[in-house]
C-alpha cells in the first residue's frame, strides 16, 4: 500500500536554528498537508498545498514557516528560526482530493527544540 | 474555535467489549473521518463517512454520522488488546474549495485491558 515517508523520524535542535522537515506524498496525490501535534494536545492544521501553491495558512503558519516542493516528489517544510514552542510532531499528509477518501499520514518528525 | 469534541477523553474496558466514542462539531461538514493514533505514532484513517451517509461499516467498525445533531460515533465491536491507542474524530469543512484541511477533535483515549 502506498505510503507517505517523512524524514527524520526524530530531530533535536537548538532554539535559533532553522529544521528542515521532509516528506515524500504519495505519487499521484494532489493536495498536501501540513499538521503538527504537541504533546498531549489536538492535531492542529499549519498548511495545505495544491498546483504548487499555498491553498490555506493557519495562524500558527506564521512568517517563521515555509513550504516547498522543489522537485516534484518532496515536500518539505522549513522553520526558521526554531522556538522552544515548536517542539512536537509535525505530520505530512496528502490525498488525491477526492472527497471520498481519506488522507494518508506520514509516521511523523518529532522536533525537539532545546 | 474548537470542531471536534470526542467524549468521552477516556475509555478502558475489557477485551470482547464493545467500545463506543462519539464526536461533535460545530460546522457544515463535507465528511467526517475517523484515525487512530498509537502512542507517539503516526495516525491511521480509519474510515470516512461523507455528509449524506448515515452510517458505515468497515470491518469491526461501525460509524453513524447524525447531521442534525452535528454528531458521530464510532463502535468497535468485540475490542482486542492491540485496539488500545487514541481514536480522533476530524471533519472536512463543507464547501471546503481547494484547501480541504481537516479540523481535529480532542481524541479518546481508549485502553482495552486483556
Amino acid at each position: 500500500e502506498p505510503e507517505v515517508t517523512q524524514t527524520p523520524s526524530h530531530q533535536v535542535t537548538q532554539m535559533g536554528q532553522e529544521v528542515i522537515l521532509r516528506c515524500v506524498p504519495i505519487s499521484n496525490h494532489l493536495y498536501f498537508y501540513w499538521y503538527r501535534q504537541i504533546l498531549g494536545q489536538k492535531v492542529e492544521f499549519l498548511v495545505s498545498f495544491y498546483n504548487n501553491e499555498i491553498s490555506e495558512k493557519s495562524e500558527i503558519f506564521d512568517d517563521q514557516f515555509s513550504v516547498e516542493r522543489p522537485d516534484g516528489s518532496n515536500f518539505t517544510l522549513k522553520i526558521r528560526s526554531t522556538k522552544l514552542e515548536d517542539s512536537a510532531m509535525y505530520f505530512c499528509a496528502s490525498s488525491d482530493g477526492g472527497y471520498g477518501y481519506g488522507y494518508t499520514f506520514g509516521s511523523g518528525t518529532r522536533l525537539t527544540v532545546v | 474555535s474548537q470542531q471536534g469534541e470526542e467524549d468521552p477523553q477516556a475509555l478502558s474496558i475489557q477485551e470482547g467489549e464493545n467500545a463506543t466514542m462519539n464526536c461533535s462539531y460545530k460546522t457544515s461538514i463535507n465528511n467526517l473521518q475517523w484515525y487512530r493514533q498509537n502512542s507517539g505514532r503516526g495516525l491511521v484513517h480509519l474510515i470516512l463517512i461523507r455528509s449524506n451517509e448515515r452510517e458505515k461499516h468497515s470491518g469491526r467498525l461501525r460509524v453513524t454520522l447524525d447531521t442534525s445533531k452535528k454528531s458521530s460515533s464510532l463502535l468497535i465491536t468485540a475490542s482486542r488488546a492491540a485496539d488500545t491507542a487514541s481514536y480522533f474524530c476530524a471533519t472536512v469543512p463543507y464547501n471546503a474549495g481547494n484547501n480541504r484541511k481537516l479540523i481535529w477533535g480532542l481524541g479518546t483515549s481508549l485502553a482495552v485491558n486483556p
